[in-house]
C-alpha cells in the first residue's frame, strides 16, 4: 500500500493568491496523478507524472503547473487562485505494471 | 477516442436485492479497468480491476464485476445490496497507449442509493 499525504487538508484563500497544494509519497512509485473532484461529481485530470522530471498535462491544466524534483514529492500550484477554483483537489499515486491507483484524503480549496 | 461511460447518474434498490452499477468503454488494445467507491467525506477506495484472465473479477466488500469484450462492458454487481453500500462508484480505464501510457481516465460516477 501507498501511503499518500496532502497538506493541508482545508484552505480558503483570497483571489489572486498563489497557492501551493502538497503531496507526498512513501512507497517510492513512480507514476503520479491530480485530480479535481466537486462534490459528488467526476474527477478531471489535471496533471500527472511518470516520475523525475516528468510531468503531462491532463484534461484541466491550463491554470496551473507541477514540478517532479524527488520521486516522493508532486506539487501542484495554482499562481493565481480564482472562485472557479474551488473543488476538491485529489492527489493519487500507482505502481507496478499492473497498479492501481491509490487516492490521499484530498485538499478542499475555497477561493473567495 | 478512448474513454469510459457510466450511463447512469444514480441507481436505487432495496436492502437485500441485486445491485448492478453500469460501465462501458472505448479503449486502443486490451483495456485495464477498474472500479472505486467514495464514501461521504472520504477518498476514493479502491474495490477491483481486471486486467486479464477470468471475465469474472471478484473484489472488495463483496462486490464483483464482468468484463465483457464484446459489448465493451465492464459492470459492478453485488448479490444482495446493504445500506451501508450507498457511496459514489466510478469506473476508470487506464490507457495503454503509447500517448497516455498509465493514465487514468474516469467515468463520471453513479450514486447508488440503498434503501432500507
Amino acid at each position: 500500500e501507498a501511503d499518500i499525504y496532502q497538506t493541508p487538508r482545508y484552505l480558503v484563500i483570497g483571489t489572486g493568491k498563489k497557492i501551493t497544494l502538497e503531496c507526498s509519497q512513501t512507497m517510492g512509485h513512480d507514476k503520479m496523478y491530480w485530480y479535481q473532484q466537486d462534490p459528488g461529481m467526476e474527477l478531471h485530470l489535471i496533471h500527472y507524472s511518470y516520475g523525475v522530471n516528468s510531468t503531462e498535462k491532463g484534461d484541466l491544466s491550463s491554470e496551473s503547473t507541477v514540478s517532479r524534483i524527488r520521486t516522493e514529492h508532486f506539487p501542484l500550484t495554482l499562481e493565481s487562485a480564482r472562485p472557479s477554483h474551488t473543488s476538491q483537489y485529489l492527489c493519487a499515486v500507482a505502481g507496478g505494471s499492473n497498479e492501481k491507483l491509490f487516492f490521499g484524503s484530498g485538499t478542499q480549496l475555497s477561493v473567495l | 477516442a478512448q474513454s469510459v461511460a457510466q450511463p447512469e447518474d444514480q441507481v436505487n434498490v432495496a436492502e437485500g436485492n441485486p445491485l448492478t452499477v453500469k460501465c462501458t468503454y472505448s479503449v486502443s488494445g486490451n483495456p485495464y479497468l477498474f472500479w472505486y467507491v467514495q464514501y461521504p467525506n472520504r477518498g476514493l477506495q479502491f474495490l477491483l480491476k481486471y486486467i486479464t484472465g477470468d471475465n469474472l473479477v471478484k473484489g472488495s466488500y463483496g462486490f464483483e464485476a464482468e468484463f465483457n469484450k464484446s459489448q465493451t462492458s465492464f459492470h459492478l454487481k453485488k448479490p444482495s445490496a446493504l445500506v451501508s453500500d450507498s457511496a459514489l462508484y466510478f469506473c476508470a480505464v487506464r490507457f495503454m497507449t503509447t500517448d497516455s501510457w498509465g493514465k487514468f481516465q474516469f467515468g463520471a460516477g453513479t450514486q447508488v442509493v440503498v434503501t432500507p
